[in-house]
């Protein structure tokens, strides 16, 4: 079936720097979603993306948070600067026309921040 | 807003034995009710939809039937077996725009 494919699958950094976490979507696919995973906890939204705008943004979407996808490339999700409670497993997702299609997951960046 | 609410977590079975999750929501639209499952390591990914109010839907074995009436979407199956060992997540979507609302996900233990 269609894949998302997340790079990397582990980042580690330290606290402060910046990270950008990476997300190659169903190529035909035109909404992109962002999720957060502590360890062991559930999955919480963070944002959404259509058109080159950001649709609708949660509350764990703090200031220090912003995404693009530049020329149909990657959708990327960057932290600057990170803090300790960024460290989980970020999901990314793609839809092909919205909020009745299914969400195709990628496997995930777990972030590690020192 | 619209919300979905579904059983608390862990629930734990024996093999064989029958599963219901069950999940209710909020909204004011009509909506494309989903049950998504998570295996440990990986993202989520489609157990099935149902797009339409008094239709069910079914994959592996798992069933749920969309009741507009009661706002209840309840995931069921008559027999587990240990490897159906993973998380379960009820979600909603806006056919008109882009809102997916999960629920907090389910976690699901089968023991052999």
């Amino acid at each position: 079936g269609p894949k998302v494919l997340q790079i990397p699958s582990h980042q580690i950094i330290d606290m402060g720097q910046m990270v950008t976490l990476n997300c190659d979507p169903v190529s035909n696919h035109l909404y992109f979603y962002w999720y957060k995973q502590i360890l062991g906890q559930q999955m919480e939204f963070l944002v959404n993306f259509y058109n080159g705008k950001v649709m609708e943004k949660s509350k764990l979407f703090k200031d220090q948070f912003s995404v693009e996808r530049p020329d149909g490339s990657y959708f990327t999700l960057k932290i600057q600067p990170t803090a300790l409670e960024d460290s989980a497993v970020y999901f990314c997702a793609s839809s092909r026309t919205g909020g009745a299609e299914t969400l195709y997951f990628g496997s995930g960046t777990r972030l590690t921040v020192l | 807003g619209d919300s979905v609410t579904q059983t608390e977590g862990p629930v734990t079975l024996s093999e064989g034995t029958s599963l219901t999750v069950n999940c209710s929501y909020e909204t004011k639209q009509y909506p494309t009710l989903f049950w998504y499952v998570q295996y440990p390591g990986e993202g989520p990914q489609l157990l099935f939809k149902v797009p339409k109010a008094n239709e069910k839907g079914s994959n592996r074995g798992f069933e749920a039937t969309y009741n507009k009436e009661a706002t209840s979407f309840h995931l069921q199956k008559a027999s587990v077996q240990e490897s159906d060992s993973a998380v379960y997540y009820c979600a909603l979507g806006d056919p008109g725009g882009y809102k997916v609302v999960f629920g907090s996900g389910t976690r699901l233990l089968v023991s052999p």
